[in-house]
């Protein structure tokens, strides 16, 4: 069964620096999520992104993080200068038609900042 | 802003009883959705349920959808070992996101 797959499993990096986490979604899949879940703490939405443009971010993400669609596979989240409470985990998700179907979710990267 | 509350949140039984697991909001969902969450795994998709007063089955686990969707349960006859998890109901917001429960981690001891 097709999945989404997430690269790295898990990501250490130094407070200030900037990191790209990677997501291959669903190939027939049009619409693509990240979340994130603080250890402890809920699963939380940040973006949805469908026809290479945001269709909605929450009030997490703001212009520390942006999302890309690099080419014809890869979805990835890039965080310009971290901060501790960035550690957490970041899930991608897709889903086939419209935001209203099941989304398939990854099985995360572990971001650790330190 | 639409909240979904699940209880309990955390759940210690021995192999073979049942249990129930709610995820309760004030405000009403087109849908709600069930996800069971392995360790280090993302959310896997157990059920979506649609109308109001639907129930639907999935082999021991039974999902139920309140009649004013404002609610759902699931619930889980002679539980298993395996069926050790968190489980999280969701919901789509008006926009289309995914509203997140807080969990419940369900330990079901041999």
């Amino acid at each position: 069964e097709p999945e989404v797959t997430q690269t790295p499993s898990h990501q250490v990096t130094q407070m200030g620096q900037e990191v790209i986490l990677r997501c291959v979604p669903i190939s027939n899949h049009l619409y693509f999520y990240w979340y994130r879940q603080i250890l402890g703490q809920k699963v939380e939405f940040l973006v949805s992104f469908y026809n290479n443009e945001i269709s909605e971010k929450s009030e997490i993400f703001d212009d520390q993080f942006s999302v890309e669609r690099p080419d014809g596979s890869n979805f990835t989240l890039k965080i310009r200068s971290t901060k501790l409470e960035d550690s957490a985990m970041y899930f991608c998700a897709s889903s086939e038609t419209n935001s209203y179907q099941p989304q398939h979710f990854g099985d995360g990267t572990r971001l650790s900042i330190l | 802003t639409q909240l979904l509350e699940q209880s309990p949140q955390f759940l210690s039984i021995q192999e073979g009883e049942n249990l129930t697991v709610y995820c309760n909001s004030s405000s009403v969902f087109s849908s709600l959705q069930w996800y069971r969450q392995e360790p280090g795994e993302g959310p896997v998709l157990l059920v979506t349920v649609v109308t109001g007063g639907e129930v639907k089955k999935l082999k021991r686990l039974t999902f139920q959808f309140g009649d004013a969707r404002k609610d759902s349960s699931l619930h889980i006859t002679a539980a298993q070992p395996g069926d050790t998890g968190l489980y999280l109901c969701a919901g789509f917001s008006n926009t289309g996101k995914l509203i997140f429960g807080q969990g419940t981690t369900l330990q079901v001891k041999p």
